[in-house]
C-alpha cells in the first residue's frame, strides 16, 4: 500500500511563503504531483516532479527528493485566492495515483 | 472549466433506491477513473477505465457498478447504498500513453448523500 503524510492546515499572511511538505512511502515510483482544489470544486493540477530536483512555474515551485521520499510545494507571493486545499499525490509503478489527504492553507490579509 | 463534465451535481437517495452518475470528457483521452472523496481523507480511487476496459477496481462494493459505454462517457451505478457512502464522488480523465506528465482532469464532483 501507500503511504502519504501532508500537514492538515497551514495558515499565512497575504503576500508571504509558505511551504507545504509531503512524505511518501510507496511501492516503486512514476512521479509525483501537486494539485489545487478549491471548496466546492475540481482538483487541478499544479506541477509534476519525476526526477530530483526543483520544478519552478511562477509563483508556485515543487521539489523532489526520491532518495529522501520527500517533496515540498512553494507558494510565493500568497495571494487569497490561493486559499484552497493542495493534494499530493505520487504515481506508483503501476501508474496508479495515490493521494494525501490535503493540506488546507489559509491565507490571510 | 476542465474539460469533464459530471451531473448530476447534488444527489439525495434513500438506501432503497437506484441511481446513477455520469461523467463526459470533451479531452479526447483514453483513460477515465472514479474516485471517492470523504471529509478530511485522502481521495480513494475506486475504478479505472483505459481504452474502454476496466483495469482497476479497487475493492469497491457491489453496490457500486462502472459502465463506460465509450471513451468519453462513464456511469456510477448506485444501488441500496449505506449512509457512509456519502461522498463527494470525482471523476477524472487522462492520457495514458505509458510514461509521461499524464495528469489526470477532474470534474466538478457529484455531492452524494445517503439518508
Amino acid at each position: 500500500g501507500q503511504n502519504i503524510d501532508q500537514p492538515t492546515e497551514m495558515t499565512a499572511t497575504e503576500g508571504a511563503i509558505v511551504q507545504i511538505n509531503c512524505t511518501y512511502q510507496t511501492s516503486g515510483f512514476n512521479g509525483l504531483f501537486w494539485y489545487q482544489q478549491h471548496a466546492g470544486e475540481a482538483p487541478t493540477f499544479l506541477s509534476y516532479n519525476v526526477l530530483d530536483g526543483l520544478e519552478e512555474k511562477g509563483r508556485f515551485s515543487s521539489f523532489l527528493s526520491r532518495s529522501k521520499g520527500y517533496s515540498y510545494l512553494l507558494l510565493k507571493e500568497l495571494q487569497m485566492k490561493d486559499s484552497a486545499s493542495y493534494l499530493c499525490a505520487v504515481r506508483d509503478s503501476d501508474y496508479k495515483l495515490s493521494f494525501g489527504a490535503g493540506t488546507t492553507v489559509t491565507v490571510r490579509a | 472549466e476542465t474539460g469533464v463534465t459530471q451531473t448530476p451535481r447534488h444527489l439525495v437517495m434513500g438506501m432503497t433506491n437506484k441511481k446513477s452518475l455520469k461523467c463526459e470528457q470533451h479531452l479526447g483521452h483514453n483513460a477515465m477513473y472514479w474516485y471517492k472523496q470523504s471529509a478530511k481523507k485522502p481521495l480513494e480511487l475506486m475504478f479505472v477505465y483505459s481504452l474502454e476496459e476496466r483495469v482497476e477496481n479497487n475493492s469497491v462494493p457491489s453496490r457500486f457498478s462502472p459502465e463506460c459505454p465509450n471513451s468519453s462517457h462513464l456511469f456510477l451505478h448506485l444501488h441500496t447504498l449505506q449512509p457512509e457512502d456519502s461522498a463527494l464522488y470525482l471523476c477524472a480523465s487522462s492520457q495514458d500513453e505509458g510514461g509521461g506528465a499524464y495528469e489526470q482532469y477532474f470534474g466538478p464532483g457529484t455531492r452524494l448523500t445517503v439518508t
